[in-house]
C-alpha cells in the first residue's frame, strides 16, 4: 500500500461526458502528478500540482483539467470525452526531494 | 530530461540474477537515474535511484558505470513475483523530480520458473 488513494477504480462512461477522477496523496505529501497510460504508450505525465499551485504540464488536453485543493487532495477533470480517452489514469505523490514517487492503483476509464 | 533506452524485453530463470540494462547517454551531470517497476496494471512502484556511487536495498543493486552513460539494474534472486515491466528513467531530484518524465516502454521482465 502506496498510501496515495485514488478513486473510482473503474468508471464506464459515453462519449461526450465529463469525469472527475479524485487523488488523495500520501499524508504530508504536497506533489501530486497526474499520468495517463493507453493500452500502447507508456506512462505520459500530465501534469504536476505543488501546495495548490500548478506546477509542470505535461501532454494535458485542452478538454483536461486538475486542480488541488487546500487538503492537498487532487481532481483530474476529463471533459467531452472520447473513445481515446479510455485508459488508466495514474496520481502519484512525493514530499521528499529524493525523487521517489508514490503511485495510486490508478482509475481505469472506459469510453464507450 | 534525459532520454533513456532499454530492451524491450528480457527472460530470467527463478532464483537467478536479472540484469536490466538503461541507456542514458545525454544524461547531465546532476541528473539522477531512477528504476521503477509495474506489475501488471497496478502503479508503478519505485525500485532504486542513484547518481554516481553504485547503490543497493533490499530490493535490488544499481550499477552506474563511471561516465554515467549507462546502468544495469539487478535483481540478485529473481522470483515469479518479480515478473513486471521495469522502467529507467533520469531525472533531477528537486523541485519536479523524475515524475516529468515520461515513462517510456521499459523493458518486460519474465521470470520463468
Amino acid at each position: 500500500d502506496s498510501g496515495v488513494t485514488q478513486t473510482p477504480k473503474h468508471l464506464i462512461t459515453a462519449t461526450g461526458q465529463r469525469v472527475t477522477l479524485r487523488c488523495s496523496p500520501r499524508s504530508g505529501d504536497l506533489s501530486v502528478y497526474w499520468y495517463q497510460q493507453s493500452l500502447d504508450q507508456g506512462l505520459q505525465f500530465l501534469i504536476q500540482y505543488y501546495n495548490g499551485e500548478e506546477r509542470a504540464k505535461g501532454n494535458i488536453l485542452e478538454r483536461f483539467s486538475a486542480q488541488q485543493f487546500p487538503d492537498l487532495h487532487s481532481e483530474l477533470n476529463l471533459s467531452s470525452l472520447e473513445l481515446g480517452d479510455s485508459a488508466l489514469y495514474f496520481c502519484a505523490s512525493t514530499g521528499s526531494n529524493t525523487g521517489e514517487l508514490f503511485f495510486g492503483e490508478g482509475s481505469r476509464l472506459t469510453v464507450l | 530530461d534525459a532520454k533513456t533506452t532499454q530492451p524491450p524485453s528480457m527472460d530470467c530463470a527463478e532464483g537467478r540474477a536479472a540484469n536490466l540494462p538503461c541507456n542514458h547517454s545525454t544524461i547531465s551531470g546532476n541528473e539522477y537515474v531512477y528504476w521503477y517497476r509495474q506489475i501488471h496494471s497496478q502503479g508503478p512502484q519505485y525500485i532504486i535511484h542513484g547518481l554516481k556511487n553504485n547503490e543497493t536495498n533490499e530490493m535490488a543493486s544499481l550499477i552506474i558505470t563511471e561516465d554515467r552513460k549507462s546502468s544495469t539494474l539487478i535483481l540478485p534472486h529473481a522470483t515469479l513475483r518479480d515478473t513486471a515491466v521495469y522502467y529507467c528513467i533520469v531525472g533531477l531530484t528537486i523541485g519536479a523530480p523524475a515524475g516529468k518524465s515520461t515513462f517510456g516502454d521499459g523493458t518486460t521482465l519474465t521470470v520463468k520458473p
